[in-house]
């Protein structure tokens, strides 16, 4: 199993970004997969959930209505669209794949890009 | 939303020794609990789910019991690759899933 998280960069408050996550060595589709964020003052923080075809997704609450996680099968790919960035989310953000097609434990995690919110 | 709270914070312990962490949630999540450990500069790697069953590679000395709203980790004689931050992580109440605050395990 390998994942590749990518897009992390320094954006401005107020600003947009898309994380993305390249998967392999697994049946990509058939496993839910996970967005989880790491701060130094807050530890580890789960942010979001997509089902394997998409069309089932979960949030949590300081990103609803801000962050989509969307998934893309035929690309083994996993993306995370951040609107309206704060300085709070600033984090590492890991992709996390799921133990089993929806346990909701993470048992590979890729190595995390790093999303600086700062003007 | 399940707050897990973990102690100690720290742990100073010597190659050799049992550990012992805790995890304590707010309120129950039945056996749906996890462990990870994470070393500096890596991913977090699962140990434990469902309180009590080892991941797939994970040597027989970490140990997980406990249900409701107390568990523990136990390490039953500390190797020196061992030496790390302990998180647990609950899906038995979600969403939101939630980790605890973590124990670190440090050479005394």
């Amino acid at each position: 199993v390998q994942l590749v998280e990518s897009g992390g960069v320094v954006v401005q408050p107020g600003g947009s970004l898309r994380l993305s996550c390249a998967a392999s060595g697994f049946t990509f589709e058939d496993y839910t997969m996970h967005w989880v964020r790491q701060t130094p003052g807050k530890g580890l923080e789960w942010v979001s959930l997509i089902n394997w075809d998409g069309s089932s997704t979960f949030y949590a609450a300081s990103v609803k209505g801000r962050f989509t996680i969307s998934r893309d099968n035929s690309k083994n790919s996993l993306y995370m669209q951040m609107n309206s960035l704060r300085t709070e989310d600033t984090a590492l953000y890991y992709c996390a794949k799921d133990k089993t097609a929806a346990g909701y434990y993470f048992d590979s995690w890729g190595q995390g890009t790093l999303v600086t919110v700062s003007s | 939303e399940i707050v897990l709270t973990q102690s100690p914070t720290t742990l100073s312990l010597s190659p050799g020794e049992r550990a012992t962490l805790s995890c304590r949630a707010s309120q129950s999540v039945s056996s749906y609990l996890a462990w990870y450990q994470q070393k500096p500069g890596q991913a977090p790697r699962l140990l434990i789910y469902d309180a009590s069953n080892r991941a797939t590679g994970i040597p027989a000395r970490f140990s997980g019991s406990g249900s409701g709203t107390d568990f523990t980790l136990t390490i039953s004689s500390l190797e020196p690759e061992d030496f790390a931050v302990y998180y647990c992580q609950q899906r038995g109440n979600w969403p939101p899933l939630t980790f605890g605050g973590g124990t670190k395990v440090e050479i005394k």
